[in-house]
C-alpha cells in the first residue's frame, strides 16, 4: 500500500510566522502535490512537483511556495502565514508525470493562523 | 481553464435510498474522471475511475458511475445506500495524456440517516 504521511495533524500559527508542512511517500512516486481543501470549494491545487528539485505552479501559488530535495519528500512553506491560509492541507502523490493515475493521499494537516 | 460542478452540496438520505450524485465539466477534449470519497477522519481515496471505454464504471462499495460525454457528466450512483456511506465525495477531471493535475469539484456531503 502507497503511503503518504504529513508532519503534523493540527497547526496552530501565528499571522506572519513562517510555517513548514512536510509530506513524505514511500513508493518512489514521481509525482507529488499539494492541496488546499475549503468548504464548498473542494480541493485546489497549490503547487506540484513531478521530479527533484522541480516545481510547477497550481491555481492558486500565491503566498506559498514548495521544496523538494529528494524524492520522497514535497515540503509547503507559508512566508509569512496570514489568516486567509487557515485551511486543511492535503498532500497527495501519484507515480508517473504523464499518466493520468491515481493520486494517493496524505492525512491532511489542519492549520489555524490566527 | 476546466472546471468541475457538483451541483449537490448536502445530501440526506435513508438508509436503502438510492444515490445519484451529478458531476458536470467543462473541458471539451477528452478526458479522465475520478470520484473521490473522504470519510469522517479518513484520508480521501478513490471510488472510481474512467479512462476510455466502457462508460459505465464500477468501483468500491457498489459505487458506479456513469460517463455521458454529450451531456459532460460523470454522476456517481449506488442503489441503495448504507450509514456507512456517510462521507463527501468529490468528482475530479484531468485532461487526457496531459499529466497528473486534477480539477476537483466543490465535493457533496452525504449524510446517510440509520
Amino acid at each position: 500500500d502507497v503511503k503518504v504521511t504529513q508532519s503534523s495533524r493540527y497547526l496552530v500559527k501565528r499571522t506572519g510566522e513562517k510555517v513548514f508542512l512536510e509530506c513524505v511517500q514511500d513508493m518512489d512516486h514521481e509525482n507529488m502535490f499539494w492541496y488546499r481543501q475549503d468548504p464548498g470549494l473542494g480541493l485546489r491545487l497549490i503547487y506540484f512537483s513531478y521530479d527533484v528539485k522541480m516545481k510547477e505552479k497550481g491555481d492558486i501559488p500565491e503566498g506559498y511556495s514548495v521544496s523538494r530535495e529528494k524524492k520522497e519528500r514535497f515540503s509547503l512553506i507559508l512566508e509569512s502565514a496570514s489568516t486567509n491560509q487557515t485551511s486543511m492541507y492535503l498532500c497527495a502523490s501519484s507515480l508517473q508525470r504523464w499518466q493520468s493515475e491515481t493520486q494517493y493521499f496524505g492525512p491532511g494537516t489542519r492549520l489555524l493562523v490566527l | 481553464a476546466q472546471s468541475v460542478s457538483q451541483h449537490n452540496h448536502h445530501v440526506i438520505l435513508s438508509e436503502a435510498a438510492s444515490l445519484e450524485l451529478g458531476c458536470n465539466y467543462s473541458y471539451g477534449g477528452t478526458v479522465n474522471l475520478f470520484w473521490y470519497v473522504q470519510y469522517p477522519g479518513q484520508h480521501l481515496q478513490l471510488l472510481l475511475k474512467y479512462f476510455s471505454g466502457d462508460p459505465l464504471v464500477k468501483g468500491i462499495k457498489g459505487f458506479e458511475a456513469e460517463f455521458i460525454k454529450s451531456k459532460f457528466s460523470f454522476n456517481l450512483r449506488k442503489p441503495s445506500v448504507q450509514w456507512s456511506d456517510t462521507a463527501e465525495y468529490f468528482c475530479a477531471v484531468t485532461k487526457h495524456n496531459a499529466g497528473n493535475m486534477l480539477t476537483f469539484g466543490g465535493g457533496t456531503r452525504l449524510m446517510v440517516k440509520p
